[in-house]
């Protein structure tokens, strides 16, 4: 079965400071990766995601996220982060080419601290 | 693009009672999935549809849950004889399939609380 592992369920961080949010994957032949972002009281958002090709995949709202097969990581980063980029933050994958189901984390808090 | 919408937001039953949440999914989308989200945890995965065809459901759904897509477009879920338990926020999403994955699209949910 799959899972996706978020290694931190709360991070803090100052404003305008880097942040990396950790994530790693169950590995399998056929991988797509994403991260979402949830505001409170709100669906989810999607900030990024892996399909195929370059291992770096730049998302909207300034974070990225670095594909690492050996290591079966996937972890969010932003060089810059905004009191506005406070909210939860949920890896997931899809695996096989004809799967459906999204596996996600159980997310992680990031709390930006002005 | 108005993205997907969910009705209600927010209810509130007693422990017993039957309760029918609504999902509209983007109009062009052809598959749309239930999840279920609970205090702490990440979305988990109910049931899913592409067009009208209710193709994977959960263990997690029991027989007092169902979901329909009438026609291929809306869909409702329903709950019967709620338990407390059942307290959650359901999430509804959207994709389209075109022989490769697209991203999934959330609506705002709905949050049910069981008293």
């Amino acid at each position: 079965a799959q899972s996706v592992t978020q290694l931190d369920s709360q991070v803090p961080v100052f404003e305008e400071a880097p942040v990396e949010l950790r994530c790693n994957y169950s590995s399998s032949v056929s991988v797509y990766l994403f991260w979402y972002v949830q505001y409170p009281n709100q669906g989810l958002q999607l900030l990024l995601k892996y399909l195929s090709g370059s291992t770096l995949v730049k998302g909207i709202n300034g974070f990225e996220a670095e594909f690492n097969k050996s290591q079966t990581s996937f972890h969010l980063r932003k060089p810059s982060v905004h009191i506005s980029d406070t909210a939860e933050y949920f890896c997931a994958q899809i695996s096989g080419a004809g799967s459906y189901q999204l596996t996600f984390g159980k997310g992680t808090k990031l709390s930006v601290i002005p | 693009d108005t993205g997907v919408s969910q009705n209600p937001r927010h209810k509130i039953t007693k422990r017993g009672q039957n309760v029918t949440f609504r999902c509209d999914p983007i109009s062009e989308h052809n598959r749309l999935y239930w999840y279920r989200q609970t205090l702490g945890q990440g979305p988990e995965f109910l049931t899913y549809f592409q067009n009208e065809a209710q193709l994977e459901k959960s263990r997690l759904l029991s027989d007092r849950f169902s979901a329909e897509r009438p026609k291929g477009s809306f869909s409702t879920l329903e709950i019967q004889r709620t338990e407390q338990g059942d307290s959650a926020m359901y999430l509804c999403a959207s994709s389209v399939w075109t022989g490769q994955h697209s991203p999934l699209h959330f609506g705002n949910g709905t949050r049910l609380t069981v008293t």
